[in-house]
């Protein structure tokens, strides 16, 4: 079945810190997969997409096919990047799944 | 700014009752969807819609019903609402329609309480 994992519901780091927030994904096709995030009180939004290659205020993530993975990474963390964030899967062109989320919470 | 819009926003309803959600949208967009969010399972898809007519089930469709009779309009219809189903219901809308643009745009929630 096709599935996302993100194993941590909470993370928290200092400012200034580096931040990795792990995304798994199961699917036994071409994937497609994203980073969604939810500032408080704002709509889900898109953050990234692995097929843009792009880096959204200063966070990256990698397809790694060999270990199904899509980690969310910032070398420098700021207070305003706390928020929930969610990995998502789009698979069979249609159907949009996402992971349980982890709330990352940055400290002064 | 895709415009889409959810309504009610806010809904507290006894158990039994029915409760339809209305997701709308201005931009002519063939994809929509709707989730529930719950802490610890995060977003999960109920149903989806690929066009009039057109939809299909997502993971968690039991209890829940949809229908799109036009483009701007994708209704959720609880038949008999049950209190698992006390959540806070998304409407998207896709905004590509290529693989690689599959960005959603969600709408600001909708939250029901089943007592």
């Amino acid at each position: 079945a096709q599935r996302v994992t993100q194993p941590e519901k909470l993370l928290s780091v200092f400012k200034g810190a580096p931040v990795e927030l792990k995304c798994n994904y199961s699917y036994s096709g071409s994937p497609e997969l994203f980073w969604y995030v939810q500032y408080s009180r704002q709509r889900l939004q898109l953050l990234l997409r692995h097929i843009s290659r792009e880096s959204i205020k200063g966070f990256t993530a990698d397809l790694n096919k060999g270990e199904t993975s899509f980690h969310l990474k910032k070398p420098f963390a700021q207070e305003e990047d706390s928020a929930m964030y969610y990995c998502a899967l789009l698979y069979n062109n249609n159907d949009m799944r996402f992971g349980a989320g982890t709330r990352l919470t940055v400290k002064p | 700014d895709a415009g889409i819009t959810q309504s009610p926003r806010h809904k507290v309803t006894e158990t039994g009752t029915p409760v339809t959600l209305r997701c709308h949208q201005t931009e002519n967009h063939r994809y929509m969807y709707w989730y529930r969010q719950d802490p610890g399972h995060g977003l999960r898809l109920i149903h989806y819609s690929y066009g009039v007519k057109d939809t299909d089930k997502g993971e968690v469709s039991d209890g829940y019903s949809v229908s799109r009779s036009k483009t701007e309009d994708f209704l959720l219809t609880l038949e008999s609402a049950t209190s698992s189903q006390t959540s806070v219901y998304f409407c998207a809308i896709r905004t590509g329609a290529k693989s690689n643009t599959g960005e959603l745009f969600f709408g600001e929630g909708s939250r029901l309480t089943v007592l």
